[in-house]
């Protein structure tokens, strides 16, 4: 079975800091990875996916994230925060097959950004 | 281009009630999933229509159903609703199933508040 456990329910950065969102996946298959963000009241955007192509991952919004196969981990970092990055986080990952794919989620990072 | 499209945007009903939820997907979309996200989780997957088949059901009980259209439209319907299905309701579309991963694309979500 596949998961993925999300550390730390909030992160607190000032504008201009180094913003790191932590996500570690369970997976007894080559995995794909997402991550996704969520602003207050609305649905998911997609900022990035890792689909076992390059294990550096550029996403939008100067997102990126690196899957390291041996820490079992996908996080994902920005250098430079913006007011407008504070919103809920989430890491996903693909669980495909028998005809069906589903993202299972985890349980989110806030992210908020101080001036 | 337009993207997922879902209605109403919030709904409130009385427990015992039953719910009707609606989802576009977009264009050249084929297939459907459904998502509740309760506040604070991430999203748990309901269901997954391709070409109008249920191709994978979460773990949610059978009050739980839905279909989709000709059109690639879904609904998704939740009957005798208890206080624990105020949630989120979130709809995403993807190109295809199951043979790969596909990126999901989601709607701005149906707001559900049962008292």
């Amino acid at each position: 079975a596949q998961s993925v456990t999300q550390l730390g329910s909030h992160v607190s950065v000032s504008e201009g800091a180094l913003v790191l969102l932590r996500c570690n996946y369970s997976s007894s298959v080559p995995p794909y990875l997402f991550w996704y963000v969520q602003y207050p009241n609305q649905g998911l955007q997609l900022l990035l996916k890792y689909t076992s192509a390059a294990t550096l991952v550029k996403g939008i919004n100067g997102f990126e994230a690196e899957f390291k196969k041996s820490e079992t981990s996908f996080h994902l970092t920005k250098p430079s925060a913006h007011m407008s990055d504070a919103a809920e986080y989430f890491c996903a990952v693909s669980a495909w097959g028998r005809n069906t794919d589903k993202l299972i989620f985890g349980t989110g990072t806030r992210l908020q950004v101080f001036p | 281009d337009a993207g997922v499209t879902q209605s109403p945007t919030h709904l409130i009903k009385t427990r015992g009630q039953q719910v009707t939820l609606r989802c576009s997907p977009i264009s050249g979309h084929k297939s459907v999933s459904w998502y509740q996200q309760v506040l604070g989780q991430g999203p748990q997957f309901i269901f997954q229509y391709y070409e109008k088949e249920e191709r994978g059901r979460g773990n949610f009980p059978d009050r739980f159903s839905a279909r989709q259209f000709p059109n690639y439209s879904s609904e998704l319907n939740v009957n005798a609703l208890l206080l624990g299905d105020s949630a989120l309701y979130l709809c995403a579309s993807s190109l295809g199933s199951g043979t790969k991963t596909y990126e999901q694309y989601f709607g701005p979500g149906t707001r559900l508040t049962v008292t």
